[in-house]
């Protein structure tokens, strides 16, 4: 069993969507939690990162984090064509060593 | 502007080749990591490194080797002994202490034929 699950998707959604991108994880001493934007050819870029359970926004995002679970959310609301990217859900014990999802494909039409 | 600049962004080798990538940051981050990302999966740790002169296998290292003389620097040389080397080889760096997570540079897209 993998540490960390994702839907690879793709999912794809109309523009001004509310989007819900998802991660479950098997390691229960997890306490870091970070969400990664990557579009095509370049490298991932640090979204949101909390710690333990509850949920952080920041503008259009939001995480969610249920340790009880061990489940994972990233919302986006009134997505944008330029949300089209592969997001990355990634954890962390210790911030020592980071446990990466395979990613899931967001496709926003305009 | 502070960064991780990996280069080059598109490599091309013939197998039995050893290949070097380079990867400069000027964060002042102490921890740097190589992972590789394929298709389909998640990324792999190739190795790390949490202090000067000093680094640890992850969990794909067979075939890879690095070098961390400068904090700034974190080469990573592909091998000829690494059995499927074309991938995309992302380097990473953290402050390393508590709440810090990764950033990311651009990524070498590497090709071996």
């Amino acid at each position: 069993q993998k540490e960390v699950e994702q839907d690879p998707g793709p999912l794809s959604v109309p523009e001004g969507a509310i989007v819900s991108l998802n991660c479950t994880y098997s390691n229960s001493a997890f306490q870091y939690f970070m969400w990664y934007r990557q579009y095509s050819r370049k490298g991932p870029e640090l979204l949101m990162y909390t710690y333990s359970s509850g949920n952080k926004e920041d503008g259009r995002f939001t995480a969610q984090v249920d340790k009880s679970s061990k489940y994972i959310s990233l919302f986006i609301r009134d997505s944008q064509p330029s949300d089209s990217a592969t997001y990355l859900c990634a954890m962390s014990e210790d911030f020592n060593k980071f446990y990466f999802g395979s990613g899931t494909k967001l496709n926003v039409k305009p | 502007d502070g960064g991780i600049t990996q280069s080059p962004k598109y490599l091309f080798r013939k197998e039995g080749q050893n290949v070097t990538l380079s990867c400069e940051q000027n964060l002042n981050h102490d921890a740097m990591y190589w992972y590789r990302q394929d298709p389909g999966q998640g990324l792999r740790l190739i190795y790390y490194s949490q202090i000067v002169n000093d680094f640890q296998k992850g969990d794909i290292a067979e075939g890879y080797s690095v070098s961390r003389e400068k904090k700034e620097s974190f080469p990573l040389t592909v091998t000829s002994a690494q059995k499927n080397p074309t991938a995309f080889y992302l380097c990473a760096s953290s402050i390393g202490e508590y709440n810090s997570p990764l950033h990311f540079g651009n990524g070498t897209r590497l090709t071996v034929t």
